[in-house]
């Protein structure tokens, strides 16, 4: 299992709108999340796809053709400034095991 | 709940020296989960125990490593001895059940001079 994330650094204008990339391979159904880390702060899940949720205006779409979960928020805020980490779960029973990406460092231009 | 734990937040050590991480996973949680940062690799899982038992230890670089979870409410990572290629941030993660969300700790920045 692998995830990609091709982007080390994104910037992007306050309100404009955001997209960061993620692709992953498995043999399988994967469970996909975002994990966000703010400056000085823990890392904490943003959003994972079973849920199907918008948190903080970011949305994230499971593909399964193009194996990809970009993250996308439709106006960027100052606050989105973070690192942006992409992991994914295997779907065999009793495997916790999580495989992030590289990251994308999140600058949003005021 | 103050969350996951981890101690020191900072180390600085000497090759060769012996280096312990420590960690105090969420009370009630019966997982807990052992990554290395890096700017090369990312993060990287080592080692996760459930009920205190090392389940997959698969992501340990090699013997100089190595970890325990004595207890339900403490855990530890030891490398002996410790090399500068060894200088990461280490984090600790807990989580209440199997697919549930991993909480992560602060982590500790460790340098190997």
């Amino acid at each position: 299992q692998r995830v990609t994330q091709p982007e080390k650094l994104l910037s992007v204008f306050k309100g404009a709108p955001v997209e960061l990339k993620c692709n992953y391979s498995y043999s399988g159904s994967p469970e996909l999340f975002w994990y966000v880390q703010y400056s000085r702060q823990r890392l904490q899940l943003l959003l994972r796809h079973i849920s199907r949720e918008s948190i903080k205006g970011f949305t994230a779409d499971l593909n399964k053709g193009e194996t990809s979960f970009h993250l996308k928020k439709p106006f960027a805020q100052e606050e989105d400034s973070a690192m942006y980490y992409c992991a994914l779960r295997g779907s065999n029973f009793g495997n916790e095991k999580l495989t992030f990406g590289t990251g994308t460092r999140l600058t949003i231009i005021p | 709940d103050a969350g996951v734990i981890q101690s020191p937040r900072h180390e600085v050590t000497e090759m060769g020296q012996e280096v312990t991480l420590r960690c105090k996973p969420i009370s009630g949680h019966d997982y807990l989960f052992w990554y290395r940062q890096t700017m090369m690799r990312g993060l990287e899982l080592l080692i996760y125990f459930n009920n205190n038992v090392p389940i997959d230890d698969s992501g340990m670089p090699e013997d100089r490593f190595s970890a325990k979870m004595p207890n339900a409410s403490f855990s530890t990572l030891k490398i002996q001895p410790s090399e500068p290629r060894d200088s990461a941030v280490y984090f600790c993660a807990s989580s209440r059940q199997s697919g549930e969300t991993q909480y992560f700790g602060p982590g500790t920045r460790l340098l190997v001079l």
